[in-house]
């Protein structure tokens, strides 16, 4: 069964850069048949895409938030990371990780989710 | 403001049927892309719950079904049951955003 597992600090200062990783686990992040995403959701509102990897290394941002954003991708650790630099109080949200098939095309397995919360 | 417009909150009884809407425009679901739907329940991480516009994932139950029609699609719950009062998201793509995933903003659905 394939899990996804975030992590990271729950708490950021703000102007500083937030940063967690997926883990996944039960699956391969190297096949090709999958992107790999991060999706934010504040607290009390909705969904939000920040943007997909693929294994190979290739990225795809939300234009929104594109100059502060960074995926990157570990393969050799089953791990894919986010970095949201610059953040501010309205960065504060629910992070959730997924999987993505590239055929199906809807988020079919999510990792739990971690609060990341931005105060001095 | 998101991409694709639903309704704030819908209710029923249990036993009836309701209907979520999914309004979009001719750059996401008018232009052929496909629409998936999300379940979330309180305090959970979302669940796909309808993919390529009327498809159920294995385990979905039947009274999950979508449409959609145009720059619109729908999410239909049929025997409306106390356990299906959660969050619904539709989601889909837009070549504005360079085929980027886009998401509706929710609709809570409350069962009487």
């Amino acid at each position: 069964q394939l899990q996804l597992q975030e992590s990271g600090p729950g708490l950021v200062k703000p102007s500083e850069t937030l940063s967690l990783t997926c883990t996944v686990s039960g699956g391969s992040i190297s096949s090709s048949s999958y992107y790999w995403g991060w999706i934010r959701q504040p607290p009390g509102k909705g969904l939000e895409w920040i943007g997909n990897i693929y294994y190979s290394g290739s990225t795809y941002y939300n234009p929104s938030l594109k100059s502060r954003v960074t995926i990157s991708v570990d393969t050799s650790k089953t791990q894919f990371s986010l970095k949201l630099s610059s953040v501010t109080a309205a960065d504060t949200a629910v992070y959730y990780c997924a999987r993505l098939p590239i055929t199906a095309a809807g988020f079919d397995y999510w990792g739990q989710g971690t609060l990341a919360t931005v105060s001095s | 403001q998101s991409v694709l417009t639903q309704p704030p909150s819908v209710s029923g009884a249990p036993g009836q049927r309701v209907t979520i809407s999914c309004t979009g425009s001719s750059s996401n679901i008018g232009a052929g892309y496909d629409v998936y739907w999300y379940q979330q329940l309180p305090g959970t991480a979302p669940k796909l719950l309808i993919y390529g516009n009327s498809n159920r994932p294995s385990g979905v139950p039947d009274r999950f079904s979508g449409s959609k029609s145009g720059t619109s699609a729908s999410l239909a719950i049929t025997g409306l049951q106390v356990e299906d009062e959660a969050d619904y998201y539709c989601q889909s793509y837009d070549s504005s955003l360079s085929g980027y995933v886009v998401f509706g903003g929710g609709t809570k659905l409350t069962v009487l």
